[in-house]
């Protein structure tokens, strides 16, 4: 099946600093990549939404100074976090979804763990 | 707007024993609804879905679940659980004109043991 990539799986950082976490589609083209962010002991919720080429679509109430996308290949799409800050420490999960990819098929990956010290 | 509610966080069972993870869901329009299964550091995997048709959907590893209108549920349900079948089991609804947005449930630990 469909695989998808994140890299790193885990990172710390430090307060003030950023961090770039990376989702790779690998052996398929991806034309709309998905972000999520899951705190403990809740749902995955939808932060934004690319598609390659063009700005990602932010969902009400997320920081799109604070949380750029880029999805510049068919294949990579990037979250980076700026000034991070102890609250955004979170599990961030990408998902892609291909050209063909019907109604709900989006491929997920591992998830990356951030924590912000 | 949609929700997904999974009341139960967690469901122990023994292997082999038949199991029932619970979800509902909330609109006001019609719904495709999801489940999906979280391995332990992997990434979520589509175990079944329903668009429309029958009511009752077999998906993989022997799932199968239900969508009852009425009871706005979609209950999934296994037969006889192994082992293997210990993940994070998340519900998901995309309901028309949300662009293919999937809304989560809080998702539920099953946890077989033997």
């Amino acid at each position: 099946g469909a695989v998808v990539s994140q890299h790193p799986s885990w990172v710390i950082c430090k307060s003030g600093t950023s961090v770039k976490i990376e989702c790779r589609s690998l052996d398929f083209q991806a034309t709309t990549m998905f972000w999520y962010r899951q705190f403990p002991k809740q749902s995955l919720m939808l932060m934004a939404t690319s598609n390659e080429g063009s700005k990602a679509t932010y969902e009400q109430g997320v920081e799109k100074d604070k949380f750029l996308i880029n999805h510049a290949s068919l294949t990579l799409s990037t979250l980076t976090v700026t000034s991070a800050h102890p609250e955004d420490s979170s599990f961030y999960i990408c998902s892609a979804r291909a050209p063909s990819g019907g109604l709900g098929e989006q491929y997920f990956g591992p998830g990356t763990r951030l924590t912000v010290t | 707007a949609q929700s997904v509610t999974q009341l139960d966080s967690q469901v122990p069972v023994f292997e082999e024993a038949p199991v029932e993870l619970r979800c509902n869901y909330s609109s006001s329009v019609s719904v495709y609804l999801f489940w999906y299964v979280q391995y332990p550091n992997q990434g979520l995997q589509l175990l079944l879905k329903y668009l429309s048709g029958s009511t009752l959907v077999k998906g993989i590893n022997g799932f199968e679940a239900e969508f009852n209108k009425s009871q706005t549920s979609f209950h999934l349900r296994k037969p006889s659980v192994h082992i293997s079948d210990t993940a994070e089991y998340f519900c998901a609804v995309i309901t028309t004109g949300t662009a293919s947005k999937l809304t989560f449930g809080t998702g539920t630990r099953l946890q077989v043991t033997l």
